[in-house]
């Protein structure tokens, strides 16, 4: 079985600064993705990133960057340059095969103007 | 890009009737489809894995004859409520991977807000 542990509930950022996201996650396979995806209040789920478990480089898309610790299963996202718009839940997921995206409880991210 | 249709956005019913909710896929073929339901605030929740073809897959804890689900071609799955009760309320969301697209991720419907009276 696979699990996802997002321990911050909650997280809020000023417009324009950093902030991290933290995610854990636990897998038997070797060959699996790990994604970000975020969900806007009109609660559409929006991809904002992923990582292969194969590649070491971290994954960057625009203002979106993951620290990935293979080892330490651990797959963090870092908003850099916050904006308004960002504002949103996130989720972590794991998956491997043709099985199904198993998600993390989620990290509500406020951004204060 | 990829898109998956989900219809209806939103349904009310009343208690007992049953609701149908279609996902489609416009632009791929799915050999598989996921459906998951969100309650308010919390992560989404996998009900059930279907399979162009055969039967679905359930999560435990879900019942089958409650959820059906029907995946009768490769663009196509519909998940029907029956006997709905206010306890089904919630936000229900459909995603399908390509076929032989291995690990790449899915892509989502827009979800379906079912709210039982």
């Amino acid at each position: 079985a696979q699990t996802v542990t997002q321990s911050q509930p909650e997280m809020s950022v000023q417009e324009a600064e950093t902030v991290t996201l933290s995610c854990t996650y636990d897998t038997s396979e070797s060959d699996y993705y790990l994604f970000w995806y975020k969900q806007p209040p009109s609660r559409q789920m929006i991809l904002v990133i992923r990582q292969e478990a194969y590649k070491q480089q971290n994954a960057t898309e625009n203002r979106f960057s993951v620290n990935f610790q293979k080892a330490a299963k651990s797959f963090s996202l870092k908003i850099s340059d916050s904006q308004l718009g960002d504002a949103a839940m996130y989720f972590c997921a794991v998956n491997s095969g043709n099985t199904p995206l198993v998600f993390g409880k989620g990290t509500r991210l406020s951004v204060i103007a | 890009g990829a898109v998956v249709s989900q219809h209806p956005s939103r349904v009310i019913c009343k208690s007992g009737t049953s609701v149908k909710i279609e996902c489609r896929s416009l632009d791929f073929q799915a050999t598989t489809m996921f459906w998951y339901r969100q309650f308010p605030k919390q992560s989404l929740m996998l009900m059930a894995t279907s399979n162009e073809g055969s039967k679905a897959t359930y999560e435990q804890g879900v019942e089958k004859d409650k959820f059906l689900i029907n995946h009768a071609s490769l663009t196509l799955s519909t998940l029907t409520v029956t006997s709905a009760h206010p306890e089904d309320s919630s936000f229900y969301i459909c995603s399908a991977r390509e076929s032989g697209q291995g690990l790449l991720p899915l892509h989502f419907g827009n979800g379906t807000r079912l709210t039982v009276t």
